[in-house]
């Protein structure tokens, strides 16, 4: 089985702050994939990533992909209040038929 | 249908009654998973499909647990005897697979069970 440890559990900060969220495994994966949850919905994915040492950006968040693709790391800066939600890393195998979910990480932007 | 439907959106039952979810994924989407969300976070993987065809089915309690997908029918995923630990939000998400795999999931908006 691939773990995924998402740090931190729980977030709480000020809007105008910038945070980093991590997701690290002991495992190789093929891509890994960044999801957003709002209470109540599924998560919507934000990003995937392929490439060791791949890095995204949409908007103020910033992704990037270890370069030996065990890990990940989401930031974001200059949090605003609607950032706020539960961010989800997941792995692909290297079969590519395998969605594991990391623990998830609760962001709270507070005004 | 474009989205992933999930029925029924709230279900609650007596510690050892049965419990039936369902889930109508993407048209077209050959992969359907299964997740348990306890304590709003953890997403805990159950069972996933590839068609018809039970794919990986490490996560299932198999003693109560059991899924289904048949052709032109919501997937279900059955719960019998259901225990009070049961009591999650339980997410199907489909996918289709692209060059090297699996590419977006996409969740269908969850059965919350509780079990009383």
């Amino acid at each position: 089985t691939q773990l995924l440890e998402q740090s931190p559990q729980f977030l709480s900060i000020q809007e105008g702050e910038n945070l980093t969220v991590y997701c690290n495994s002991s495992s190789v994966f093929s891509s890994l994939q960044w999801y957003r949850q709002e209470p109540g919905e599924g998560p919507v994915l934000l990003v995937t990533v392929v490439t060791g040492g791949e890095v995204k950006k949409l908007k103020r968040l910033t992704f990037q992909f270890g370069d030996a693709r065990k890990d990940s790391s989401l930031h974001i800066t200059a949090a605003q209040t609607g950032d706020t939600g539960l961010y989800l890393c997941a792995g692909i195998n290297n079969a590519g038929n395998m969605l594991t979910f990391g623990g998830g990480t609760r962001l709270m932007v507070k005004p | 249908g474009e989205e992933v439907a999930q029925t029924p959106k709230h279900l609650v039952r007596g510690e050892g009654q049965k419990a039936k979810l369902y889930c109508a994924p993407i048209k077209g989407h050959s992969y359907v998973f299964w997740y348990q969300q306890v304590l709003k976070n953890e997403f805990k993987f159950l069972i996933s499909f590839q068609n018809e065809n039970v794919f990986d089915e490490t996560g299932m309690p198999k003693e109560r647990f059991s899924a289904k997908c048949l052709p032109n029918s919501p997937c279900s995923l059955e719960i019998q005897a259901t225990k009070l630990e049961d009591s999650a939000v339980y997410f199907c998400a489909s996918s289709q697979w692209g060059e090297v795999g699996v590419t977006e999931a996409f969740f269908g908006q969850g059965t919350r069970l509780t079990v009383v």
